[in-house]
């Protein structure tokens, strides 16, 4: 079957720098997908890999190793603001786009 | 500003009555989806429209339906709402099929079914 893992919940404080991993499971790899998700809210884009290695877009970057199955989203300079859920996407052979059920991430002052 | 509209935001429900939610786009997509997700969970795409061309994932129930009337337009009909279709109902949009476009998402429809 096809499986996204996530850790369900991360906890930081506010200013310091956290990594969230997301390992996949699927039937050919396509690129893959973070989004950004406050509570009640829609998801929003924030960055996309298909290539291994690092891309940085501002205070997030995220990691791609396709040989592994993993990626990572890292979050610098934690603000209160990026309290949310982080969902990890995974496009696959068939061009289907398989979600995890997300990381919330608590940020404390 | 190019957006993803969704009414109502909240909607509710008795249960076995049936409901519309509502999408619009100004975003010019050819690709609509509509998606269920529920509170700690991943979305589950119930189906998507490539233009008018409807795809329905084979896990969805017969008791949701779509209608993509024009380009800017989808709704999600629930023709019996049961208490496990309490949900947060997602539309988004992309230029291109296929999974590799970044999709634009509404701000959601929360059912309550009473």
């Amino acid at each position: 079957g096809q499986n996204i893992d996530q850790p369900t919940e991360m906890t930081a404080t506010e200013g310091a720098i956290v990594q969230i991993n997301c390992t996949y499971q699927t039937s050919g790899f396509n690129g893959l997908f973070w989004y950004q998700q406050h509570a009640g809210e829609a998801p929003t884009f924030l960055s996309y890999n298909v290539l291994d290695g690092l891309e940085e877009k501002g205070r997030f970057s995220s990691f791609l190793s396709r040989s592994k199955g993993y990626s990572y989203l890292l979050l610098k300079e934690l603000q209160m603001k990026d309290s949310a859920s982080y969902l990890c996407a995974v496009t696959d052979s068939n061009y289907q786009l398989i979600w995890g059920a997300g990381t919330k991430l608590i940020i404390k002052p | 500003d190019a957006m993803v509209i969704q009414n109502p935001r909240y909607q509710v429900t008795q249960f076995g009555k049936p409901v519309t939610l509502s999408c619009s786009q100004t975003l010019n997509h050819n690709v609509m989806y509509w998606y269920q997700q529920k509170s700690s969970q991943a979305p589950k795409l119930l189906f998507h429209y490539y233009d008018k061309d409807f795809n329905n994932e084979a896990d969805t129930p017969d008791n949701f339906q779509s209608r993509r009337p024009n380009t800017s337009f989808c709704f999600l009909d629930i023709r019996s709402p049961g208490l496990g279709d309490a949900a947060m109902y997602l539309c988004a949009t992309s230029r291109a099929a296929g999974g590799q476009d970044t999709q634009y998402f509404g701000p959601g429809t929360r059912l309550t079914v009473l």
